[in-house]
Order: C-alpha cells, then structure tokens, then sequence
C-alpha cells in the first residue's frame, strides 16, 4: 500500500523567505510526527498530532516554526524567515496510535535548503 | 536530559560475519528501544522494538538485547549480507505516550563480499 508521502522531496530557498513542507500520512494513521535530520545525526523530535491536535510541540526550535493538521490526515509544517541554519531534512512520519507500541512509519524527508 | 549513543564510526564486516551494534542511554530507562535502518536519501524503516522487561528480541536474522543494568541495548545481525550495508538507528521511548522518540546519531555498517 501507499506509504507517508512528502512534497517537495527538495526545496531551496533564500534566507528570510517563507516555505511550507507538506505531509500525507499512511491512510488510518491517526498520529503523526515531524522530525528533522542534519546530515550524520539521528532524526530530531519537531512536533507530535494525535488526530487534529498537536499533542507534543515541545520540539518546536522557536516561533517560526508551525505546524497544522486540520482535518486529522495532512500536515503542513511552516517555517517562517527562514534561516541557513534550518537548512536539513524534514522528516515526516505516522503510526496507528500512540509511540509506546506503534513504530513509526517515515517518509523519504522534505531536503530543505536555505541560502 | 536523555542521551542516546551510538558509535560513531563506521563498522565494516566481511559477509557471513555476525555485525554487532551498539546503543547506550544516559539517564532514564526506557518504556522501550527501537531500531530503524536507513539508506542515503531515504527515511528510517522500523526494525525491531524491545520493552524494558524483555531480555531479548529476534526476527529472522535479527536480535536485539536488552541490558537495564548496563543501560545498553545490542543490535545483531547475523550471517551478514552486502544488502545490510545502511545506518542503524537506536531510539528511546520513555514512559509517556507521546510521539516524541529520541534517536541516536547512527551506526553506519558496511558488510563486504
């Protein structure tokens, strides 16, 4: 079946401006999480939504960065001003339920490139 | 603050060795470990996952143990094959239902003919 999608698979962008990474979770996956990834690290915990609300968003870095998940399927993940020091990969990922018993399913990241 | 810690270099094997990796937590013991693989340019995939009160975990050529006195989780991969060459990711989960896992930096193997 259809895995976590992520759109775009890269983006470049200038610092200062405003970029959205999109996020289309595994059909029936009612959680889902952003992490970002800077090269020769392990995935970084952004954000966590457990349907519609943000259950977890104490990995957010600073208030430029939002994250949505209006109707409890996609997710947007907003980064306002953006800065060369966002510049990673936006990873997306869904489970079923909850993390103590659900792996997390990825998808192939969002490589965001600020110059 | 938690820590997870992997080692950093790179672990090269010859095929049909047993590749052993490791992962050591700081603080807190977890509810329990995972382990995901990557490949470049591609995101983690789900390996195992082990609870605080299991010893040990296998799945096909896998087994994960689970140490709460030494707080070390070990990752191996027995009768290795070139296809296994990827990063090997240990993360932690604590006691609360959230989403909010904590990874190790990875441990890349490189298993050659």
């Amino acid at each position: 079946g259809a895995g976590v999608s992520q759109t775009p698979s890269n983006k470049v962008t200038e610092k200062g401006k405003y970029v959205e990474l999109r996020c289309d979770p595994i059909s029936g996956h009612t959680a889902l999480y952003w992490y970002r990834q800077s090269l020769g690290q392990g995935p970084e915990f952004l954000i966590y939504f457990q349907g519609t609300g943000a259950a977890d968003d104490s990995g957010l870095p600073n208030d430029r960065f939002f994250a949505v998940r209006p109707e409890g399927s996609v997710s947007t993940l907003k980064i306002q001003r953006t800065e060369r020091g966002d510049s990673a990969v936006y990873l997306c990922a869904s489970s079923l339920g909850g993390v103590l018993e659900s792996p997390l399913h990825f998808g192939n990241g969002t490589r965001l490139t600020v110059t | 603050s938690q820590k997870i810690e992997q080692n950093s270099e790179a672990l090269n094997i010859q095929e049909g060795k047993t590749a052993t990796l490791t992962c050591n937590y700081t603080n807190y013991s977890p509810a329990y470990l995972q382990w995901y693989r990557q490949d470049p340019g591609r995101g983690p995939v789900f390996l195992l996952l082990i609870r605080e009160n299991e010893k040990e975990k296998r799945k096909e050529r896998l087994k994960v143990t689970f140490d709460t006195t030494l707080k070390q989780s070990l990752f191996h991969i027995t009768a290795s094959q070139p296809a296994d060459s990827a990063t090997y990711l240990c993360a932690w989960a604590g006691s609360s239902n959230t989403g909010k896992l904590i990874f190790g930096q990875g441990t890349t193997l490189q298993v050659k003919p």
